[in-house]
Formats: structure tokens, sequence, C-alpha cells
């Protein structure tokens, strides 16, 4: 079985602050790890992802995940918030090839003035 | 660069209506996916195809029905329409062959059953 869990459904920072938007996973089988972006009444954009090659993820916008093993964790970082970046932040895991996407409950990100 | 292209983009049935909605995948992507995503609530996979076969099934009712033609594209048929229904219709596409199976997602079709 396969889950993604992401804690904290909303998170506000102020602008130019560390955003810290948390991704842990549960798979039987080595996972494919990604983060999408949706702002309102759009579709799914990709920010990056992680296929088992390096562990440190690099992404659009400025963006990055580290994937960490033993912590089950996918975490996305961003140095300095941008009020563009404001957005819904959804992490979702794929057990392989042709596999669906399962996707986590998602994260709200505001970004104060 | 061509994206998923996903038609209509907003819809308005009534209840026990049926509706239609349309998928066209990037050109030379092997696979078609469908999330329903309710308000406030991440995207739950409905259903995909493999080279126009049905290749996974999720959480789709019994009264919706999903097929891929052979020039790839694909339709998601709801029947017997229910409020519940509300919600952004994704349509994703992949290429297989590319590997790390990354989908990009269509802008969505919002389904408003009234």
């Amino acid at each position: 079985a396969q889950s993604v869990t992401q804690l904290g459904s909303h998170v506000s920072v102020s602008e130019g602050a560390l955003v810290l938007l948390r991704c842990n996973y549960s798979s039987s089988v080595p996972p494919y790890l990604f983060w999408y972006v949706q702002y309102p009444n759009q579709g799914l954009q990709l920010l990056l992802k992680y296929t088992s090659a390096a562990t440190l993820v690099k992404g659009i916008n400025g963006f990055e995940a580290e994937f960490k093993k033993s912590e089950t964790s996918f975490h996305l970082t961003k140095p300095s918030a941008h009020m563009s970046d404001a957005a819904e932040y959804f992490c979702a895991l794929s057990g392989g090839y042709g596999n669906k996407l399962v996707f986590g409950a998602g994260t709200i990100l505001r970004v104060k003035s | 660069a061509a994206g998923v292209i996903q038609s209509p983009r907003h819809l308005i049935k009534e209840k026990r209506e049926t509706a239609t909605l349309k998928c066209y995948p990037i050109p030379r992507h092997d696979t078609v996916y469908w999330y329903q995503q309710g308000p406030g609530q991440d995207p739950q996979f409905l259903i995909s195809f493999y080279e126009k076969m049905q290749s996974d099934k999720g959480s789709i009712p019994d009264r919706f029905s999903a097929q891929q033609f052979s020039d790839y594209h694909s339709e998601l048929n709801m029947s017997s329409l229910e409020l519940g229904d509300s919600a952004l219709y994704f349509c994703a596409s992949s290429r297989i062959s590319t590997g790390a199976n990354v989908l990009t997602f269509g802008a969505g079709s919002r389904l408003t059953v009234l």
C-alpha cells in the first residue's frame, strides 16, 4: 500500500522567509516522489521529481526537495518566499512505471507581505 | 510545447443527466489518467489507460465509464449525475518509455451538478 501524508494543511510565511512544506510517505516499493503546485482554478504543475537518482532535487521557481529514505520524507523547501508562491502544494507518490500517482491532502501556502 | 487539452473547461448539468469529458494527451504520450478533485480535496485517481487498454482502476463509480480511442484521446462518461459528482476532473498523460512516470496534467474540467 502507498500513502502520502502532508503535515499542515495551511502554512503561512512572510515574504522573504524560508518555505518548508512537509511530506512523509509510505511505500512497499522504492517510490518515485513528486511535488505539484496548483494555483486557484488551475491545473497541477510539476515542481520537481525524485526518481532514485540524486537525493537532493532542484525544481522550478527556486524550490528543492530532499529524499530521506531513513525518515521516509520528501520535504519541499525554498530559501526565500515570494508573493507569487502562494498556492496549494501537493506531494505525490508513484510506485513505478505506468503507476498512478497517489496524492497527499495538500498544503495551502500563504505568503504575507 | 503542446500540453494536455481538456474540454469542456466548464460544464453545468442537472441531477440524473449525463456528461462527457474529453482529454487530448500530449502527442506520443501512451498513457492517460483521470482524476477527480472535490472542493478542498486532493485529486483522487479514477482510471487509467495504456495504449488504449484500461491499465488501472481506482475509486470510479459504476455510473462512470471511460475509454481511450485509436487517436489516444480519452473520454470520461458520467451518467445519472449526482450533486456529489460536482468536482474538478483532471486528465493527465505520460509516456512510460521516458521513465519516472512523470504525469503532465491538463487544466481540468469543472463539472457543476445542480
